[in-house]
């Protein structure tokens, strides 16, 4: 069945280093996509969305890029932090704009920032 | 800044008993939806809820899960006759209309554990 899923499920990084988390889908029809931080015993918490008629969009220290040739997304934090360490997330809609905005998750990559 | 917030943050309950567990969304959201994540694994979605009925429902939604608005502002989950396997921590979220950065925001989370 389509999903959406990741490559690396674990990333260890210095910090100060840029960090890189990616995200690949299968549902050619995925038209919004949102990374998500989760801290343990945490909800998800929101960090950066895209729409599919863009490639590109930065946040404050974040990049979300999304390659839609090859189904590929992915999240760019810059100078990264201890408190960045989490489970990151990307999830996807396949039509965002109708009545239901159901999210489908990717499994998560662990990122550690190691001080 | 606008939270979702569920209650309470953990329940224990014995198998075969009834649990409701509580939201409130964020109060001009319009859609509202459970998710539950088992240890270990990936966000799953449950039910998404618009127009004070539900708009779509996953097969793990079955007949002994039920939503209800009973209020403005209250959301809750209520699964009937707990088993082992619904032990997972159960996630509220809600959102308003709109593209980009309309805020598809979760709660903390409940623990619930089934014994």
């Amino acid at each position: 069945g389509e999903s959406v899923g990741l490559h690396l499920p674990t990333l260890s990084v210095q910090e100060g280093d840029n960090s890189i988390i990616n995200c690949a889908y299968s549902n050619s029809a995925s038209d919004y996509f949102i990374w998500y931080k989760q801290e343990s015993g945490k909800g998800p918490q929101f960090i950066i969305d895209i729409r599919s008629n863009m490639d590109k969009r930065q946040g404050q220290r974040v990049t979300v890029l999304l390659n839609k040739t090859v189904k590929h997304l992915s999240l760019q934090i810059a100078a990264t932090q201890p408190g960045d360490s989490a489970v990151y997330f990307c999830a996807e809609n396949p039509s965002w704009g109708g009545s239901n905005y159901k999210l489908t998750f990717g499994k998560g990559t662990l990122l550690t920032v190691n001080p | 800044e606008p939270e979702v917030t569920q209650t309470p943050s953990h329940q224990v309950t014995q198998m075969g008993q009834e649990v409701i567990l509580r939201c409130v969304p964020i109060s001009n959201h319009l859609y509202f939806y459970w998710y539950r994540q088992i240890l270990g694994q990936k966000v799953e979605f449950l039910v998404s809820f618009y127009n004070n009925e539900i708009s779509e429902k996953s097969e793990i939604f079955d007949d002994q899960f039920s939503v209800e608005r009973p209020d403005g502002s209250n959301f809750t989950l209520k699964i009937r006759s707990t088993k082992l396997e619904d032990s997972a921590m159960y996630f509220c979220a809600s959102t308003g209309r709109g593209p980009l950065g309309y805020g598809y925001t979760f709660g903390s989370g409940t623990r619930l554990t089934v014994v």
